[in-house]
């Protein structure tokens, strides 16, 4: 079973241009998350899809973020336009259904440097 | 607000055993799991505690008290592939979303 994957792997980009990253989940798993983590600090949530549909965005940091799952498979993050407090690394990370035991299996992740 | 404490660095021999402790304040409670990451690469899942007591996968256990608010990854036989990244996590089951919250993480260092 192929795990999850998220492209590019490394991205730099100048402080107002616009990137967007991909994740694909697992085959099967309806839920997928989207957190970041910023040099020094702990790993944050962003987001989480069920499906298509956004579950629960509590944790994007500003309408710079947009989410989108269509067809609730692969899964976009665009930064637009980007600043330099956006650098960091974020990763996806996908599980078959919501909730206790369920665990979350994360990608790669995607380098994120804003010059 | 919701916080989770461990240590930054720990340093430990091969063959040796260590405790990464997590104490953790987050409303809404469900479970603790623990991940170990490579050099920055992805977070891989080691082991989920829902309920009070010891989970033992292997040479690594995990311990919770739910009273305490409380809870530690135990490595048995410490082996040097072992030094890499270890984060607790609680998750939060509140409106049917799983999301972690993760601590600072803990840097694990083995030596010959």
């Amino acid at each position: 079973e192929a795990g999850v994957t998220q492209f590019p792997s490394h991205s730099v980009i100048e402080k107002g241009q616009t990137v967007t990253l991909r994740c694909d989940p697992i085959s099967g798993h309806d839920n997928l998350y989207w957190y970041r983590r910023v040099m020094g600090k702990e790993i944050k949530f962003l987001l989480h899809f069920v499906k298509e549909s956004k579950q629960d965005e509590s944790g994007m940091p500003n309408n710079r973020f947009l989410a989108e799952r269509t067809g609730g498979t692969y899964s976009t993050l665009k930064v637009q336009p980007a600043e330099l407090e956006d650098s960091g690394v974020y990763f996806c990370a996908s599980s078959r259904r919501a909730g206790d035991t369920d665990t979350q299996y994360f990608g790669p992740g995607t380098r994120l440097t804003v010059l | 607000g919701q916080s989770l404490e461990q240590p930054s660095e720990v340093t430990a021999v091969e063959g040796a055993i260590v405790q990464i402790n997590c104490t953790y304040q987050t409303s809404g409670f469900y479970g603790l799991s623990w991940y170990q990451q490579h050099d920055g690469g992805a977070p891989t899942f080691l082991s989920y505690n829902g309920l009070d007591g010891l989970e033992e996968t292997g040479r690594f256990s995990s311990f919770l008290s739910r009273s305490d608010s409380y809870g530690y990854l135990l490595l048995q036989e410490l082996q040097m592939k072992d030094s890499a990244s270890y984060f607790c996590a609680v998750s939060r089951l509140s409106g049917n979303t799983g999301k972690l919250i993760f601590g600072q993480g803990t840097t694990l260092q083995v030596k010959p």
